[in-house]
């Protein structure tokens, strides 16, 4: 089955303690990119890739490192998490060009005491 | 910058009622128009797209036109059922760059027997 998997899919975890969220897709998609989702603000991408070993900045990067060196993962880290990032995150992969939307893991819910 | 506007929620309508939740964009260059929806502690889904002026994207009932004139992509449901409910993100994505999605703040739709 053609999918995007994020693990964990919650997460409680301490002010400073580095993390790392998964994310693979199974789909040989070029781009990958990293959203949160808070209420009132929709989705804001954080970082995006547009294949391995190419990453950027996305509308909300502090605090974020990403990496890219196989084509179906992206992992998202928090050097040293605040209470502030305690969001709602996605990770989602595309083929590329206008013609195709993007495919979205299930969440990770992440909350940061 | 682009932007994508929605109306606010929640929308609550009861079972086989007409749906229409409104989207406008400002985007430099010429967008593509989705719409997405999130059914409960899932991730996004692609709904339907429309890539050009006066395309019509449809799937499973609803309904969005691009109107290029007026900037909007309505999303419209003939009949809804108490399964269409969830919340729905109009985005566009403009062609070239890096394949970044702008979505709106989204709409969640409650539908009642």
């Amino acid at each position: 089955e053609a999918q995007v998997t994020q693990n964990p899919r919650y997460l409680i975890t301490v002010t400073g303690k580095k993390l790392t969220v998964t994310c693979s897709q199974n789909m040989n998609h070029e781009y990958m990119s990293w959203y949160r989702q808070d209420p009132g603000l929709g989705l804001r991408q954080i970082y995006y890739s547009m294949n391995v070993e190419v990453t950027d900045k996305g509308d909300v990067p502090e605090g974020y490192k990403v990496s890219r060196k196989e084509k179906r993962n992206f992992p998202l880290i928090l050097e040293s998490p605040s209470p502030n990032q305690t969001s709602l995150y996605f990770c989602a992969s595309s083929f590329g060009g206008s013609n195709y939307g993007y495919t979205f893991g299930s969440g990770t819910r992440l909350t940061v005491v | 910058g682009d932007s994508v506007t929605q109306m606010e929620g929640p929308v609550t309508l009861s079972e086989e009622a007409f749906l229409t939740i409104n989207c406008t964009y400002t985007a430099t260059g010429y967008p593509s128009l989705f719409w997405y929806v999130q059914y409960p502690g899932e991730g996004l889904q692609l709904l339907l797209k429309a890539t050009k002026a006066d395309d019509k994207g449809s799937n499973k009932g609803f309904e969005a036109t691009y109107r290029k004139e007026t900037t909007s992509f309505h999303l419209e449901k003939g009949s809804v059922q108490v399964s269409d409910s969830a919340v729905y993100f109009c985005a566009l994505m403009v062609s070239g760059g890096y394949q970044k999605v702008t979505f709106g703040t989204g709409t969640k739709l409650q539908v009642i027997p």
